[in-house]
C-alpha cells in the first residue's frame, strides 16, 4: 500500500503570498490531520478531517484553513504569509481517527522571505 | 512550565549500547502516550501508543513504560544501530481531541 504522500516538497513564497498544500492519504484512511514544527515551538496540530468535515482544530489564526475531498485527499491553505509560517507542515491519515496510529508523510517545507 | 519535557535534549551513544530516553508530562489523564521517532528530513513514524492504564508496550528494539504515578515515560532503546539515529518525540493524546507535544530528544548512533 502507498503511504501518505505530499505535495510539494519544497516551497519558496514571499510574505502576503498565499499558498496550497496537497495531501493524499494511505488508501483507505478517512481521517487527516495536519501538523507544523518549527525548531523553536517544535509540533503543533493544526487540525483534523474527516468525512470532508473538520471534526478537530488547534489554536492557529484563520489564516490556516483546510479542506478534504470525498477521495479523502486533503489541502491544507495559508493565506497572507507570514516569516512566522515558515515550517515544515506535515500531513498524518489514520483509519478512522486520531485516537489511533497515525502514519505520516515526508512534509512540505515552506519557507518564507 | 511546559506540559511534556523529555531528557536529555541530546544523547550520543555507541552502536550496540542500550538508551534510555525520559518524557516528563504533567497533563493527566489522557487518552493515549505516543513515542514518535523522526528521521532527519521526514515524518514521524509510530512506534508505540499506550493508553493510560498500560505500563509497558514493546515494537522489535523499543520498549515504552509508562508510570501513572510519577507521571513518566521512558523509551528503552536496546542494542542501538546507526539507524537509531533520530529525533524522539514524546506525544499525549488528550480526551478532548487535543495534542500536547515534547520537545524531543534527539539521538546519535556512533560506530
Amino acid at each position: 500500500k502507498a503511504g501518505v504522500t505530499q505535495t510539494p516538497r519544497y516551497l519558496i513564497k514571499t510574505r502576503g503570498q498565499q499558498v496550497t498544500l496537497s495531501c493524499s492519504p494511505i488508501s483507505g484512511h478517512r481521517s487527516v490531520s495536519w501538523y507544523q514544527q518549527t525548531p523553536g515551538q517544535g509540533l503543533q496540530f493544526l487540525f483534523e478531517y474527516f468525512s470532508e468535515t473538520q471534526r478537530n482544530k488547534g489554536n492557529f489564526p484563520g489564516r490556516f484553513s483546510g479542506r478534504q475531498f470525498s477521495n479523502s485527499r486533503s489541502e491544507m491553505n495559508v493565506s497572507t504569509l507570514e516569516l512566522g509560517d515558515s515550517a515544515l507542515y506535515l500531513c498524518a491519515s489514520s483509519l478512522i481517527g486520531q485516537q489511533e496510529t497515525q502514519y505520516f508523510g515526508p512534509g512540505t517545507r515552506l519557507l518564507v522571505l | 512550565k511546559n506540559q511534556v519535557e523529555q531528557s536529555p535534549q541530546s544523547l550520543i551513544i555507541l552502536e550496540g549500547k542500550n538508551c534510555t530516553l525520559q518524557c516528563n508530562y504533567t497533563v493527566s489523564p489522557f487518552s493515549n502516550l505516543r513515542w514518535y521517532k523522526q528521521d532527519t528530513g521526514r515524518g514521524p513514524v509510530s512506534l508505540t501508543i499506550m493508553t493510560f492504564s498500560e505500563n509497558t508496550k514493546s515494537n522489535g528494539r523499543y520498549t515504552a513504560t509508562l508510570d501513572a504515578d510519577t507521571k513518566q515515560s521512558s523509551l528503552h532503546i536496546t542494542a542501538s544501530q546507526l539507524s537509531d539515529s533520530a529525533s524522539y518525540i514524546c506525544v499525549l493524546f488528550l480526551y478532548g481531541q487535543n495534542f500536547v507535544f515534547g520537545p524531543g530528544t534527539r539521538l546519535s548512533v556512533l560506530p
